[in-house]
Formats: structure tokens, sequence, C-alpha cells
């Protein structure tokens, strides 16, 4: 019974091409977010989604535009995809924004080649 | 702006041995602190948390203390074993449904046990 789950968990691509993630939790939580991890291990967020409406949206190309059809889902798109995309993004998501644990996704490998 | 300092970056300690990870968080409003442990190739997952009211937290072996006035917080594991072997991440935010209520990360510390 899966909390947070992310498609596709693999996802190997060509520099300039467009792919999407997508994201779903049956927690019943308000919030959503996405995280890129690099190769370093850095946790960064990117995105964050309160009941639908997004509430953060840090330094990230506008190549990268998520989006949410309701509070379970939020899909991540990355338009023109660079080398320097290859990372692994997570999905998540808490019920308060900020103040409560979160629970990740099982994450999604991009590579850019 | 908002940052979390984690020390150190990589720490190897002997099976049965304490480990001691530190956190610094710039943001004097910050007022929720988890950790979250990460096993190679897994997702992150919440080990324990504290909130600015509390001084010290223990679950098990696993405790995290918290000096507001220092502005820094601390996880401690006692008698190590080889599955607490991960990344672990500390974390500060602050408020709630708001654009300022966004979680930092701390840059993680790669802890081995040695057997």
């Amino acid at each position: 019974d899966t909390a947070v789950s992310q498609t596709p968990k693999y996802l190997v691509t060509q520099m300039g091409n467009d792919k999407s993630i997508k994201c779903e939790q049956n927690l019943g939580h308000d919030t959503m977010y996405w995280y890129k991890q690099d190769s370093k291990k850095f946790l960064k967020i990117m995105f964050s989604y309160n009941n639908k409406e997004l509430i953060i949206n840090e330094t990230v190309p506008n190549r990268f535009s998520p989006k949410s059809p309701d509070k379970a889902h939020l899909n991540l798109h990355i338009n023109s995809l660079e080398l320097g995309d290859s990372a692994v993004y997570f999905c998540a998501s808490s019920q308060q924004i900020g103040l409560d644990e979160q629970y990740f996704g099982p994450g999604t490998r991009l590579t850019v080649t | 702006g908002e940052n979390v300092e984690q020390h150190p970056s990589t720490l190897s300690v002997q099976e049965g041995d304490s480990a001691v990870i530190k956190c610094t968080y710039s943001d004097s409003a910050s007022n929720y602190f988890p950790w979250y442990k990460q096993e190679l190739g897994k997702r992150p997952q919440l080990i324990i948390d504290i909130r600015s009211n509390v001084g010290e937290k223990k679950d098990q072996r696993i405790a995290v203390t918290l000096n507001k006035t220092a502005k820094h917080f601390s996880l401690h594991i006692t008698e190590t074993q080889p599955e607490d072997s991960a990344v672990y991440f500390c974390a500060a935010s602050k408020g709630r449904a708001s654009s300022a209520s966004k979680i930092i990360f701390g840059s993680g510390t790669r802890l081995s046990i040695r057997p």
C-alpha cells in the first residue's frame, strides 16, 4: 500500500527532449513537494503545492513546470532537457507545510545523455 | 538567506560506539527540526524530529538535542549497528501555510559503521 508513488523510476533521455515525472500520494495530505538530489546528495527543494496552489517556487529554470491536477497528484514536466538536469528527483507530501513529517516517494533517476 | 550547515560530511565509527552529527541554522524563527535517514538507493525517511519548545527528545538509541540560543541541534546515535550506515540529513523550517514555511535541508552526513 504505497503512500507516495512516482513514475517512472528510471528515465534516460537525450538532451533537448521533453519529459514528465508523475507523483501521487494516498495519504490525504494537503501539501506536496518536488526535490532534486544531485550526485553529491544535496537535497534541494524545487516546488511546493498546498491544496493545488503553488506555495514555493525556488530558483529553478522555467524549463521545469509543475502541475497539480488535484491535491493527490503533483507532476513535473521538464522541457529542453540539459546534461545538468541529471539527478534523482523526489516527490514528497506532508499534512502541513514545513511543520511535520514529509513522506518521500521512491525517487526518479533522470539521466540526460 | 536561510541556511542550515551540517557537520561532519562523513563519519566513520566502530560498531557499538556513539555517533554525533551537528547542525546549525540561521533563521531564529525556525521551530521544527527533523532528521532524515537515507539508505543507499532509497528514499529519505524521518527518524526523529524536535520542535522549538523542547530541548531534547529520545527514541531508543536515537536522541536529538536543540539549543535555541546557539541555534544548533544535534543527532546522537548510541550503540551503533551496521544498519545505521546511511546518509543523515538535518533540516529546519518555520511557520505554517505560508510562503516562508519551506524546509531547508543540511548537506548530509555519510555515516559508516565499521564492524
